[in-house]
């Protein structure tokens, strides 16, 4: 069975600070990779997407790779903002039907 | 851009009650899916449906039932509301059952059961 860790629980940065966010996972066969956003008390919003074959995606200030030898993927924020404060999720897909295995997430704080 | 909703924010019922979550997509996704989110224990999945009609037990089934008559909108019921199922529900819904797309969530429904 899949399991995804993602550590830490809780991150707390000062502004303008470049951070990263990890997630590890214990069967590297899977179809894609998603990393997504959750602001408190609201659903889930996509953020990068990595397929299988991809090693990293990039989207504005976010870069996600994916190292599937290693279980492996990195979520970078570069010049981090308060805005940026969430609870940040990855999921895996393993291909049967698009459904998510989804760590328990890390929860971001930017501070001024 | 997609927009998924769900029926009520809040929903505060009682114990023994029959709950139904409503869920609606308006761009025409094949796939959607019903998961229950808890501290500690993250998003797990309940249920999903790839085409109407059509469903398929997630990793807690257990207690709930869904319902898919049309393409569009993916409900879940609750036959005999407990107190354990009190806890935040999130629909999604994706583009295919090919495994590659995106899921896009509702805002949730914050499920009280007294």
């Amino acid at each position: 069975k899949q399991e995804v860790t993602q550590i830490p629980a809780a991150l707390s940065v000062p502004e303008g600070e470049n951070l990263v966010l990890n997630c590890s996972f214990t069967d590297s066969a899977i179809y894609n990779l998603q990393w997504f956003r959750q602001d408190p008390g609201k659903g889930l919003t996509s953020l990068l997407l990595i397929q299988s074959s991809q090693r990293e995606q990039t989207s504005g200030r976010l870069n996600a790779s994916l190292d599937k030898s290693s279980g492996r993927s990195t979520l970078y924020i570069a010049a981090s903002q308060p805005g940026d404060s969430a609870t940040y999720l990855c999921a895996l897909n393993t291909g049967t039907a698009s459904k998510l295995t989804f760590g328990t997430g890390t929860r971001l704080q930017v501070t001024l | 851009d997609v927009k998924v909703t769900q029926s009520s924010r809040y929903l505060v019922k009682r114990t023994g009650e029959k709950v139904f979550l409503e869920c609606v997509q308006d761009m025409d996704h094949e796939n959607m899916f019903w998961y229950r989110q808890d501290p500690g224990l993250g998003l797990r999945l309940i249920y999903f449906s790839y085409d109407v009609k059509m469903k398929e037990k997630g990793d807690i089934p257990e207690g709930y039932s869904v319902s898919r008559e049309k393409k569009e909108r993916f409900s879940l019921i609750l036959e005999s509301a407990s107190t354990n199922q009190t806890s935040m529900y999130l629909c999604a819904s994706s583009l295919s059952a090919g495994g590659g797309e995106t899921q896009y969530f509702g805002p949730g429904t914050r499920l009280l059961v007294l």
